[in-house]
């Protein structure tokens, strides 16, 4: 089983919809994930961070983590197209090493 | 606050020439640093870390070696380049305990 996978998209959202975005994991990696933004051609910008179970707010951003379903992601409230990108998850490895995903692309439709 | 830099921004370079890729942090101290490549639709591969200089850490065997020769410097080398090595060579740091990785605008390497 891969480590940590990810529906490689095209994920399409409506403008000022909700985005959502999951992950799953082997349950070798750690229980502290990042999730990442890269707009095409540029490098990855962490947007969110989270280290226990739940959820997590930062603006128009929420991460869920669900340890038992070994399932995190991030969810993206009133969608612009700004959001277009590719989102990428990255579990802790260890003390010191992130593993990432392949990403999903995120389109929004004006 | 801390700032990344990388360069060169873009490099062309023939099969079998010789590549030094540079990385500095500023405004932080004892950086963990990380080379990572991305290659054309493929996902973030790490190659190097470093917890402190003279400390590397290799993840893939090839043909590209790493320095840190100074605390917020980081080099990524290799004496002949391959076609394979083509990509987006990213730079990141990390502080402390706190395992988030920030990163650098990067250099997009082409090996013709």
């Amino acid at each position: 089983q891969k480590e940590v996978e990810q529906n490689s998209g095209p994920l399409s959202v409506p403008e000022g919809a909700i985005a959502s975005l999951n992950c799953t994991y082997s349950d070798r990696v750690s229980q502290s994930f990042f999730w990442y933004r890269q707009y095409s051609g540029k490098s990855p910008e962490l947007i969110m961070s989270i280290y226990s179970n739940g959820d997590k707010e930062d603006g128009r951003f929420t991460a869920q983590l669900n340890k038992a379903s070994q399932y995190v992601s991030l969810l993206i409230r009133d969608s612009q197209p700004s959001d277009s990108a590719t989102y990428l998850c990255a579990p802790l490895i260890g003390d010191d090493k992130i593993i990432f995903g392949k990403g999903t692309r995120l389109h929004i439709l004006p | 606050s801390q700032t990344i830099h990388q360069w060169p921004a873009t490099l062309v370079q023939p099969v079998g020439s010789p590549l030094s890729l540079e990385c500095t942090v500023e405004g932080t101290s004892n950086p963990n640093l990380y080379w990572y490549r991305q290659a054309a639709g493929r996902g973030l591969q790490l190659l190097f870390y470093s917890v402190g200089i003279g400390q590397i850490s290799s993840e893939v065997p090839q043909n590209l070696s790493a320095s840190r020769p100074q605390d917020r410097q980081f080099i990524l080398s290799s004496k002949k380049l391959l076609l394979s090595d083509s990509g987006f060579y990213l730079c990141a740091w990390s502080a402390g305990l706190s395992y988030e990785q920030y990163f650098g605008p990067g250099t997009r390497l082409t090996v013709t």
